[in-house]
C-alpha cells in the first residue's frame, strides 16, 4: 500500500542553522510528493510540491528533490530562522483527486 | 487558492452526542476532503465527500459514525455520532484547487474534545 516515513522529531536548531528533515515513501506508481506545514495556531498550508522523479519543488527557502530511485522527498533549508518553527507533513498524493497519504509530521523547533 | 471555513473552530462535547462540523469553500469544487488528527499523530481520511452522491469511507470509517452531506459544491457537513473520549481530534476539510489537481487546500480545523 501507499505510505510515508517522516523522521522524528522533535527537531531543535538554532537559527541560522541548516536544515535537513527526512522523508521516504512506498507507493504504487509515481504519485505527486508534498511537504505541508502547519503553523503554531493555524491549519495546515502547502509548503512545496514535486509531481515527478527528479523534480525539485521550492518555496520559501526550503527545497526537496522528488527521488525515485531511493523512494526520498527530503525536505532541507540552508539557514532556518525562528519563524519556521512549525510542524512539517511529508505526504503523496495516493491517486487523482488528492486523496492524500501524510506522514507523522515532524516538529521544529528553532532556537534565537 | 480556496479559504475554506471550517465552524466551530473548537468544541468540548460530552459522551454519547453527536457533533455536526461545518465547511464553507469560496469556490465550486468537486471533491471534498474530510480528515481526523488525532492528538500528536498524522493526518488520516475519513471520506471523501461528493455532491449529489454518498461519501465514499475509507477503510476503518462508516457512515453510521461519520454521517457527511454534501447538498451543494460549497458545502459540506461531517457529524462525529455517538461520542466517545476516544473521538478527541482535530477534524479538517479539505478541497482540491479548482483547475488543478495536484495541490489541496485545508480549513483551519475544528479541535473536538469528548469527555
Amino acid at each position: 500500500g501507499n505510505s510515508v516515513t517522516q523522521m522524528e522529531g522533535p527537531v531543535t536548531l538554532s537559527e541560522e542553522a541548516f536544515l535537513t528533515i527526512n522523508c521516504t515513501y512506498t507507493a504504487t506508481g509515481y504519485p505527486s510528493l508534498f511537504w505541508y506545514v502547519q503553523y503554531p495556531g493555524e491549519g495546515l498550508q502547502l509548503l512545496l510540491k514535486a509531481t515527478k522523479a527528479d523534480d525539485k519543488g521550492s518555496n520559501k527557502g526550503f527545497e526537496a528533490t522528488y527521488r525515485k530511485e531511493t523512494t526520498s522527498f527530503h525536505l532541507e533549508k540552508g539557514s532556518v530562522q525562528v519563524s519556521d518553527s512549525a510542524v512539517y507533513f511529508c505526504a503523496l498524493e495516493r491517486e487523482y483527486g488528492n486523496k492524500l497519504v501524510f506522514g507523522a509530521g515532524t516538529i521544529l523547533r528553532v532556537k534565537s | 487558492s480556496a479559504v475554506i471555513s471550517q465552524k466551530p473552530s473548537r468544541d468540548i462535547c460530552q459522551r454519547g452526542t453527536s457533533l455536526t462540523i461545518q465547511c464553507q469553500v469560496d469556490s465550486q469544487v468537486t471533491m471534498m476532503f474530510w480528515y481526523r488528527q488525532q492528538p500528536g499523530q498524522s493526518l488520516t481520511l475519513i471520506a471523501t465527500a461528493n455532491q449529489g452522491s454518498e461519501a465514499t469511507y475509507e477503510s476503518g470509517f462508516v457512515i453510521d459514525k461519520f454521517p457527511i452531506s454534501r447538498p451543494n459544491l460549497t458545502f459540506s457537513t461531517l457529524t462525529v455520532s455517538n461520542m466517545s473520549p476516544e473521538d478527541s481530534s482535530i477534524y479538517l476539510c479539505s478541497v482540491e484547487r479548482p483547475g488543478a489537481y495536484t495541490e489541496a487546500f485545508f480549513g483551519q480545523g475544528t479541535r473536538l474534545t469528548v469527555v
